[in-house]
């Protein structure tokens, strides 16, 4: 059985950073595209970017809102993926999403929510 | 960017009602479509790849069609536990897109 589960959201301040981790089980990690969805209190999901699998040597896509601040990667023993998070402003509040990128987006962990407030 | 738009964004419906949703790309996407359920409290669940192709699980009730610019969802016998948001993502071309969803209550 797959399984996505995300963890290190909480609250941080305007300005700060945070790391978010993604422990996966129950297919090969290193054969898989893994990307990170967010979405805002009460609105719709956005994407924020993409690993790719070790065959593409797991280089990394980012939506523009991302591709500055933001910094995704793995630890391919540990079968975790991360999305490291700089600078974040109130506007990055919200749920962020671990999801496996096969046959479209299959899988979903059940999200970690980042909450950006002074 | 690809623009993902999605009609209606709100419908009302039965048990037992056939639904339908549309989904339009700004530009041609060929079949990388995919389409999810979320309901409240949750998260999404992928119902169809490939603009037409059931993910693993999914009730046959459920089908879509489309390619190129224009697609459509359609559940052939509403059940209650269909009453959800729906959205559509392309992932023709980064970055990945998704539509605003549509609400599909009683």
């Amino acid at each position: 059985e797959v399984v996505l589960m995300e963890s290190g959201g909480g609250l941080v301040q305007p300005g700060g950073s945070l790391r978010l981790s993604c422990a996966t089980s129950g297919f090969t990690f290193s054969d898989h595209y893994m990307d990170w969805v967010r979405q805002a209190p009460g609105k719709g999901l956005e994407w924020i970017g993409r690993s790719t699998n070790k065959r593409n040597n797991y280089a990394t896509q980012y939506a523009a809102s991302a591709r500055i601040r933001f910094t995704i990667s793995r630890d391919e023993s540990r079968n975790f993926l991360y999305l490291e998070m700089n600078s974040l402003t109130v506007e990055d509040t919200g749920l962020y999403y671990c999801v496996r990128g096969y046959h479209g987006f299959d899988h979903w962990g059940q999200g970690t929510l980042v909450t950006v407030s002074s | 960017d690809i623009q993902m738009t999605q009609s209606p964004s709100s419908l009302s419906a039965s048990v037992g009602d056939r639904v339908s949703i549309t989904c339009r790309a700004s530009q041609d996407i060929r079949n990388h479509l995919t389409w999810f359920q979320q309901k409240p409290g949750t998260a999404p669940e992928s119902l169809i790849y490939d603009a037409s192709r059931l993910q693993t699980g999914v009730p046959s009730r459920f089908s879509a069609a489309g390619f190129g610019t224009d697609f459509i969802l359609t559940i052939s016998s509403l059940q209650p536990e269909d009453f959800a948001i729906y959205y559509c993502q392309q992932y023709e071309s980064y970055p990945y897109t998704f539509g605003p969803g549509t609400k599909v209550d009683i």
